[in-house]
Order: structure tokens, then sequence, then C-alpha cells
């Protein structure tokens, strides 16, 4: 059965400190997303990748990297985490442009 | 700013009824647009979708509407059940997807 494998279902960061949200597919996936899941707002894009190394900003790309060393895995980081970054970070990935998504369970990041 | 539009916000509905969900975009190169179901602690997953060229398909009891005059699009579930009670999400894509706010469907037995 396809899988996407997020690290962590819930972190617990300090303010300040820089923080890698890890993400990995066992599909061979072409195409990998970050979003994050606000109560109100859906889910938002903020980085995706449609190869290795590759990277295209999504709606909300400020204050997150992005790092795509292997087709399997993509990777969030937070260089300095903010209390405004507390949310649900949700990974996906999918076939081809306009298919399918399948997403990770997602990690609750909790910033103190 | 929201690329896609969604309504109701939350939504209670008896069992054997109908839920209806709306969603309206601006993008007119959206050319896929997916319906995602999402049960508590799980991530979302693809219900049914449709691309502009019909203006309807149904699986089931799940059917998706879609006006490409008016940029609209929804989602219907017939005969809604308790265990459909979750939160759905509409969605567009041009290469990546947008999805709207969500809808939180409780169905009461």
């Amino acid at each position: 059965d396809v899988k996407v494998t997020q690290s962590s279902r819930y972190l617990v960061k300090r303010t300040g400190e820089k923080v890698f949200l890890e993400c990995v597919q066992d599909m061979d996936h072409e195409n990998m997303f970050w979003y994050r899941q606000d109560p109100g707002l859906g889910l938002r894009l903020i980085y995706f990748s449609y190869d290795v190394k590759m990277k295209e900003k999504g709606d909300i790309p400020e204050g997150y990297s992005v790092s795509r060393e292997k087709k399997e895995r993509f990777s969030l980081i937070l260089e300095s985490a903010s209390t405004n970054q507390t949310s649900m970070y949700l990974c996906a990935s999918s076939l081809g442009a306009d298919e399918k998504l399948f997403f990770g369970s997602g990690t609750q990041l909790s910033v103190l | 700013q929201q690329q896609v539009k969604q309504s109701p916000q939350s939504l209670i509905v008896q069992k054997g009824g109908i839920s209806i969900i709306n969603c309206a975009y601006e993008n007119t190169a959206f050319d896929y647009f997916p319906w995602y179901q999402q049960f508590p602690g799980k991530g979302p997953a693809l219900l049914i979708a449709i691309r502009p060229d019909v203006s309807e398909k149904k699986e089931g009891r799940f059917t998706i509407s879609f006006n490409k005059s008016a940029k609209q699009f929804s989602l219907h579930i017939m005969d809604s059940q308790p265990g459909d009670s979750a939160t759905y999400f509409c969605a567009a894509s041009s290469n990546d997807m947008r999805f709207g706010a969500g809808t939180r469907l409780t169905v009461k037995p």
C-alpha cells in the first residue's frame, strides 16, 4: 500500500530553534508538497518540489525552507521557529501534476 | 488570499439527508478539482475528483457538480450517514494544489 511517512506526530520546540520536519514516500512519486493546516484556513501550500533538488514556493513560504536531496525524501526547515508557526504540518506526494495527492498523518508542531 | 473559497464552514445533517458543500474559484487555469475527506488524526484522503470537460461526476453516494462558466463546483452526499462525519476540503489544481478552508460535516443519527 502507498505510504507517506512523517517523522514525528507531535513536536514541541522553543522560539528561535531550528526545526526539521521530515517526510518520506515509498511510491517513487515525482512531486512532493508541504502544507500547513490551521482551523478556518484549510490547507495552505508552503513549498513543493517536482524533482530532486528542485523547489518552488507556495503561498506562504516566509520563514520556511525545504530540502530534497533524494527523490523519496522532502524536508521542511523552520530556520528560527516562531510562535505563529505553531500548526499542523502535512506532507503529500503525487505521481504527476494534477494527480491524486497522498498525505502523511501530519506533525502537530507547538512552538513555545 | 484563499484561491478557493469554500462554504459552509460547518454543516449538520440528519442521517439519510443530503449534504451539500460549495466551492468557488477565480483562476481559470485550474484544470483539476478534487474533494478530500479528513478524519481526526489522519491526513486528508481523496474522495472524488472532476476535470472541467464534464459537468457532473458520481461515485456511489458522492456527486460533484461543476459549473465552468460560474467557476463553481459542489459536493453532494446523498443518504448521509454518521460515518460520513468528517472535514471535507475542496481543491483546485494547475500543477500545484490549492485547498479551500474546509467544512466540518456532522451527520446526526
